[in-house]
């Protein structure tokens, strides 16, 4: 069965630190990808996804992921990371057919 | 504005009792979906519609049910709500499943806090 997980429940980094999100998901053939956040503020957003060709995908607030088959994985990237990205990020896996699942999320502390 | 709306926002209600939420899009997408959002959970699919009049389960279809008679609306229905619907419901909608292109994406609604007694 297809699933998803992101095996870090919260991270807390450093405001100008490096950012990285782990996401691994179970899926038999080559999988659409998604990230999103969801902050207080803004509610839910689509940060980035990837269907196929460049397996480095960019997104919006300066969030890249890159694709990995061989771990499948899609680990979820910012090189700074700004107190606003305090928030909750999900990882998800088009699932066949029209179908998303998510993982549990990791929610990201922001340290000044 | 592009945007969804849903209503109501919140809404406590008793076991067993039918109610309706209604999602409406206004930027002529074709997918919608619902989503439930539960502490340590995540996200989880109820229900998605790639066009009008076409709907299919998603990961937890049980005790839900939607209808797409209009490209804008996409209304989730419990018809015999329980104790363990109890939750942060989504609407989203995107031009074509995953958001489309890559340069397009998806639109959440605000979400609807339901509390079931």
């Amino acid at each position: 069965a297809q699933s998803v997980t992101q095996p870090d429940i919260h991270i807390t980094v450093s405001e100008g630190a490096s950012l990285e999100l782990r996401c691994n998901y179970s899926y038999g053939a080559t999988p659409y990808l998604f990230w999103y956040v969801q902050s207080p503020g803004q509610g839910l957003q689509l940060l980035l996804k990837y269907f196929s060709g460049d397996t480095l995908v960019q997104g919006i607030k300066g969030f890249e992921a890159e694709f990995k088959r061989s771990q499948s994985s899609f680990n979820l990237r910012k090189p700074s990371v700004h107190w606003s990205d305090a928030a909750e990020y999900f990882c998800a896996v088009g699932a066949g057919g029209f179908k998303t699942i998510f993982g549990a999320g990791t929610r990201l502390f922001v340290k000044a | 504005e592009a945007q969804v709306t849903q209503n109501p926002r919140y809404l406590i209600t008793v076991t067993g009792k039918k109610l309706t939420v209604t999602c409406s899009q206004n930027m002529n997408h074709e997918y919608m979906s619902w989503y439930r959002q539960d502490p340590g959970l995540g996200l989880r699919q109820i229900y998605y519609s790639m066009n009008v009049e076409v709907t299919d389960k998603g990961d937890v279809p049980e005790g839900y049910k939607v209808s797409r008679k209009e490209k804008r609306n996409f209304p989730l229905i419990l018809e015999s709500p329980s104790p363990n619907q109890t939750s942060l419901y989504f609407c989203a909608s995107s031009p074509s499943f995953g958001g489309g292109s890559l340069v397009e994406t998806q639109y959440f609604g605000p979400g609807t806090r339901l509390l079931v007694l």
